[in-house]
């Protein structure tokens, strides 16, 4: 079956820290990957979305992501954390190749950012 | 830049009542998705469609049902609506050359007492 995993339920860092965020995903072939950045009661937002190619991208706000392949894996860093980075953090994959596949997302992970 | 518009972004219904929620996606998107997020959850697929079409289908209660329209928009109908039904609800669009990069609606807030 088609999982997502982030071990980390809850993180808490201080501003200027650097942040990690894990995602283990289990699929078929190696899928779309995506982190998604949610404030409380707000929508969805896209931060990072690996395809293919290089295995290190970028993405908004600082943030960037690996992909291992082998580890089945797509870790989310950002060197220095700022309080606004403050927010739920949701890791999903979809079909590749497939434009209209659903995202299925990860449990989540909660930041918490100490000033 | 448009992003998708949702409405309302907050309804109040009582328990056996009936909702509509509206999703607008960005133009030129073709693709409409309906997601379900419950308290502290992440979100879940419910139904998306392609071109007027509905293109897959998730975990959504026969309670509920939805469709695209000739201009894209997308409504989702909730009949007979339970306590459980209480969640955010978003709409995200797409196209086709977009590799799968979904954008998303900030969400309606349905809670039933």
């Amino acid at each position: 079956a088609q999982s997502v995993t982030q071990p980390d339920i809850h993180i808490t860092v201080s501003e200027g820290a650097s942040l990690e965020l894990r995602c283990n995903y289990s699929y078929g072939a190696t899928p779309y990957l995506f982190w998604y950045v949610q404030s409380p009661g707000q929508g969805l937002q896209l931060l990072l979305k690996y395809f293919s190619g290089d295995t290190l991208v970028q993405g908004i706000k600082g943030f960037e992501a690996e992909f291992k392949r082998s580890q089945s894996s797509f870790k989310q860093r950002k060197p220095s954390v700022h309080w606004s980075d403050a927010a739920e953090y949701f890791c999903a994959v979809a079909k590749p190749g497939y434009n209209t596949d659903k995202l299925i997302f990860g449990t989540g992970t909660r930041l918490q950012v100490f000033p | 830049a448009a992003g998708v518009i949702q409405s309302p972004r907050h309804l109040i219904k009582e328990k056996r009542e009936t909702a509509t929620l509206k999703c607008y996606p960005i133009p030129r998107h073709d693709t409409v998705y309906w997601y379900q997020q419950g308290p502290g959850q992440d979100p879940q697929f419910l139904i998306s469609f392609y071109e007027k079409m509905q293109s897959d289908k998730g975990s959504i209660p026969d309670r509920f049902s939805a469709q695209q329209f000739s201009d894209y928009h997308s409504e989702l109908n909730m009949s007979s609506l339970e306590l459980g039904d209480s969640a955010l609800y978003f709409c995200a669009s797409s196209t086709r050359t977009g590799n799968n990069e979904q954008f998303f609606g900030p969400g309606t807030r349905l809670t039933v007492l």
